[in-house]
């Protein structure tokens, strides 16, 4: 299996910052990364598919870059509805798997 | 809208069985595949199974293979999750996520609520 491995695991930031998270892949998976976001109590919510395509209704303050073995998801002005828990996942081969997450936090 | 709506957890002892159904609405149901991902209190994302739109492929991770059984019924447009020999460690929310496209390929655009699995004697 494909390990993805997220950092940081957790990161403090205020609104207004731009913040980045880093996502590894343990082998190429050529552009099959996709980002998602996860608040208290809800169910994941697409970002961004194949790397760097922003999902439709996404606010554009959200990209993502990378290829091959590394991804980030860069968030440029974060808002207060930002702040939430970042999964990558490679959807490249079988079976897919997720990185450990990135929880943001306010500080 | 696109809407999915999971039923069918609770609290079962180990050992024992549960169906989890999923029932989608506002697309076209045979369209699309359909994957069962869990997360375990706390814990991250694991995906489970995944079923392709027409329900010949079905995939399954390691962790389930062979308790686990993924099936749908085009004319209820419901996905089933049947899990039997229930484990502790299966414990979580489970949530059923809607595929991109008719064939398998994992990414995932839209999720349901969650059913909360609880495997406890």
């Amino acid at each position: 299996d494909i390990q993805m491995t997220q950092s940081p695991s957790s990161l403090s930031a205020s609104v207004g910052d731009r913040v980045t998270i880093t996502c590894r892949a343990s082998q190429s998976i050529r552009i099959y990364l996709n980002w998602y976001q996860q608040k208290p109590g809800e169910a994941p919510k697409l970002l961004i598919h194949v790397a760097s395509s922003l999902q439709t209704g996404v606010p554009s303050r959200f990209s993502g870059s990378g290829s091959g073995t590394d991804f980030t998801l860069t968030i440029s002005s974060l808002q207060p509805e930002d702040f939430a828990t970042y999964y990558c996942q490679q959807s490249y081969s079988s079976p897919p798997t997720f990185g450990q997450g990135t929880r943001l936090e306010i500080k | 809208e696109v809407r999915l709506v999971e039923s069918g957890g609770g609290l079962v002892q180990p050992g024992g069985s549960l169906r989890l159904s999923c029932v989608a609405s506002g697309f076209t149901f045979t369209s699309y595949a359909i994957s069962w991902v869990r997360q375990a209190p706390g814990k991250g994302l694991e995906w489970v199974s995944a079923i392709s739109g027409d329900g010949d492929n079905t995939y399954y991770a390691d962790s389930v293979k062979g308790r686990f059984t993924i099936s749908r019924d085009s004319s209820r447009k419901t996905v089933y999750l049947q899990m039997n020999s229930l484990r502790v460690e299966d414990t979580a929310f489970y949530y059923c996520a809607k595929d991109t496209s008719t064939t398998v390929i994992y990414y995932f655009d839209f999720w349901g609520q969650g059913a909360l699995v609880t495997v406890s004697s």
